[in-house]
């Protein structure tokens, strides 16, 4: 069935770097993607968003990027902070008007000092 | 920003027994509020959209009688696990969509049945 995934379970970045959280959607009618930040028993927090009609979203040091040739979806976090450690989220909203979105598998990203 | 509240944050239960989750919008009229479970190293799974005044929407999969979904008013959802069993031990997390696209999520309430 169609899905959400994503291409790394874990990714460890040194601190001070930049880090690339890559997602695959398969939904090629899906026209909102949302990435989140969950940290450890606590709910998602919004990162940043992104419509279909565009291909680059930038908020403060996050940027999404978004090729619907080939569906895929990334997160961009520049100089990475331990702050930043987390499990990251990408959602896609596959029925425009109903608001549901299906979540990935998640990445974790491990900020080493 | 918008905030959401749920409560409890952690509750244990003994097998049989039922256990309510609230989720509250503190300052905006939530249109549209849905019910997530997330297992252990596991992504968030839908299990039903609750719509105010109306029932809620439930995944396939997902037991309505098991999982009642009550949305009474424009701030308040609430999720009763009914005749909890230890499968049901899980992460329940809902979200709740104002005028907006995008919604808020609560802290979640770790649900522990023994």
């Amino acid at each position: 069935g169609e899905s959400v995934g994503l291409h790394l379970p874990t990714l460890s970045v040194q601190e001070g770097d930049n880090s690339i959280i890559n997602c695959a959607y398969s939904n090629s009618a899906s026209d909102y993607f949302i990435w989140y930040k969950q940290e450890s028993g606590k709910g998602p927090q919004f990162i940043i968003d992104i419509r279909s009609n565009m291909d680059k979203r930038q908020g403060q040091r996050v940027t999404v990027l978004l090729n619907k040739t080939v569906k895929h979806l990334s997160l961009q976090i520049a100089a990475t902070q331990p702050g930043d450690s987390a499990v990251y989220f990408c959602a896609e909203n596959r029925a425009s008007g109903t608001y549901k979105y299906i979540f990935g598998t998640g990445t974790r990203l491990k900020v080493l000092a | 920003g918008a905030v959401v509240s749920q409560h409890p944050s952690r509750v244990i239960c003994k097998s049989g027994t039922s256990v309510k989750i609230e989720c509250r919008s503190l300052d905006f009229q939530a249109t549209t509020m849905f019910w997530y479970r997330q297992f252990p190293k596991q992504s968030l799974m839908l299990m039903a959209t609750s719509n105010e005044g109306s029932k809620a929407t439930y995944e396939q999969g997902v037991e309505k009688d098991k999982f009642l979904i009550n949305h009474a008013s424009l701030t308040l959802s609430t999720l009763t696990v009914t005749s909890a069993h230890p499968e049901d031990s899980s992460f329940y997390i809902c979200s709740a969509r104002g005028d907006g696209d995008g919604y808020t999520f609560g802290s979640g309430t770790r649900l522990t049945v023994v």
